[in-house]
């Protein structure tokens, strides 16, 4: 079965505000997660990555927090802008895959409001 | 020009119909993947492949195939399209070692219907 997952399918935020997207997950053998941002009618673009053995990364603008004892992880994107707009996804590494399958959860709308 | 190409961008077809997705790649990686994309269930593997001569399975590989004709070209065909294949498909690349695993090049997709 799918091992991630959403809270929402949907977040609707103000520009400027924050926002925080949330993925849970299942497998405790995945050594990384990591986040794309999909623009609509493109593919999938990286965002940030962050190893299992860390609680926090930040980025430009972004930041991923992990949180293991319940399987979750977040993005949390500063002083969101309309070009923000997009689907979000969460995908995880499996650390017994040597060829670096990643498993994509089913990601998130994000709409920014003026 | 786009380092991963997919031709064609959008395709209607009947059922029954054999159809091949080409895709191409400038980036020099050794890895590509083929993924379907519907509408609330995120990216599903179909195919990967780790060099030219190596095809592994996905997640939902059964009514595809796969071509690694050379290190650029990853070709996906479907031998007899039934309408449930009527999806968004990717082409992803990503290069060898370490953290390169992480980050995946995607193509711009092409949409495919069968009627």
């Amino acid at each position: 079965g799918e091992s991630v997952g959403l809270h929402l399918p949907t977040l609707s935020v103000q520009e400027g505000d924050n926002s925080i997207i949330n993925c849970a997950y299942s497998n405790s053998a995945s050594d990384y997660f990591i986040w794309y941002k999909q623009e609509s009618g493109k593919g999938p673009q990286f965002i940030i990555d962050i190893r299992s053995n860390m609680d926090k990364r930040q980025g430009q603008r972004v930041t991923v927090l992990l949180n293991k004892t319940v399987k979750h992880l977040s993005l949390q994107i500063a002083a969101t802008q309309p070009g923000d707009s997009a689907v979000y996804f969460c995908a995880e590494r499996d650390r017994g895959s040597t060829l670096g399958r990643l498993y994509f959860g089913r990601g998130t709308q994000l709409t920014v409001w003026p | 020009d786009a380092d991963v190409t997919q031709t064609p961008r959008n395709r209607i077809t009947k059922t029954g119909k054999r159809i091949m997705l080409e895709c191409s790649q400038t980036k020099g990686h050794d890895r590509m993947y083929w993924y379907r994309q519907d509408p609330g269930l995120g990216l599903r593997l179909i195919y990967y492949s780790f060099d030219v001569k190596d095809i592994n399975k996905g997640e939902i590989s059964d009514g595809y195939s796969v071509s690694r004709q050379a290190q650029a070209k990853f070709s996906l065909s479907l031998e007899s399209a039934i309408p449930n294949q009527t999806a968004l498909y990717f082409c992803a690349t990503s290069s060898s070692g370490g953290l390169s695993y992480n980050e995946q090049f995607f193509g711009p997709g092409t949409r495919l219907t069968v009627l």
